[in-house]
């Protein structure tokens, strides 16, 4: 079956640097990409990951190890505007596309 | 250019009522997605179109769910003969079936089943 795990809720500082870690167990395994999703709006891209490795994007990165099933996305010298869910999902390749099994977020608050 | 557009963004419908909602992809998108977000939940898939092959359904909850895509193009989500239990965020996302297959959302229909 399918897993993703990621912690529920996550606080940081402005300015501060986070990691937010995602697990997951699957089949089929064709990627992994991270959303962000401010309160009452749609998720937006951010990264994707498909081999092993970091992945820097400006403020944000985002690592994979396949071996483990173990990504994270990190964000450095937060703002306040990072204040938002961020959702880990898994592309598991079925039937020539990629089905995107999600986790059920992390809420990250940053604080003045 | 434009995203993925929806409508109407904010539903409220008495149980047992049918609703409809539409899903406009981003022009050139080949693929297309319905999911259904709960409060504090993470995206539960429904449905998935690609051109005119078959589309994958297995995440539709019951049989009171069905969507269609005409033209490959607009997709409609329809809910029969609601429930209380249907009151979620329903997100269409779309793609361009590249290597990445990234999706892009668009804003969400809130349903509201009273």
């Amino acid at each position: 079956g399918q897993n993703i795990d990621q912690p529920t809720e996550m606080t940081a500082t402005e300015g501060a640097i986070v990691q937010i870690n995602c697990t997951y167990q699957t089949s089929g395994f064709n990627g992994l990409f991270w959303y962000q999703q401010h309160a009452g709006e749609a998720p937006t891209f951010l990264s994707y990951n498909v081999l092993d490795g970091l992945e820097e994007k400006g403020r944000f990165s985002s690592f994979l190890s396949r071996s483990k099933g173990y990504s994270y996305l990190l964000l450095k010298e937060l703002q306040m505007k990072d204040s938002a869910s961020y959702l880990c999902a898994v592309a598991h390749l079925l039937g020539g596309y990629n089905k995107l099994i999600f986790g059920a977020g992390t809420r990250l608050a940053v604080h003045p | 250019g434009a995203g993925v557009s929806q409508s109407p963004s904010n539903k409220v419908t008495e149980k047992g009522k049918d609703v409809e909602l539409r899903c406009d992809p981003i022009s050139g998108h080949t693929a297309l997605y319905w999911y259904r977000q709960s409060l504090g939940q993470g995206l539960e898939f429904l449905i998935y179109f690609q051109g005119n092959s078959a589309p994958d359904k297995s995440g539709l909850p019951s049989d009171r769910f069905s969507a269609e895509r005409t033209g490959g193009s607009v997709s409609t989500l329809t809910i029969q003969r609601t429930q209380q239990e249907d009151s979620a965020v329903y997100l269409c996302a779309s793609s361009t079936l590249t290597a990445t297959d990234t999706q892009y959302f668009g804003p969400g229909t809130r349903l509201t089943v009273l």
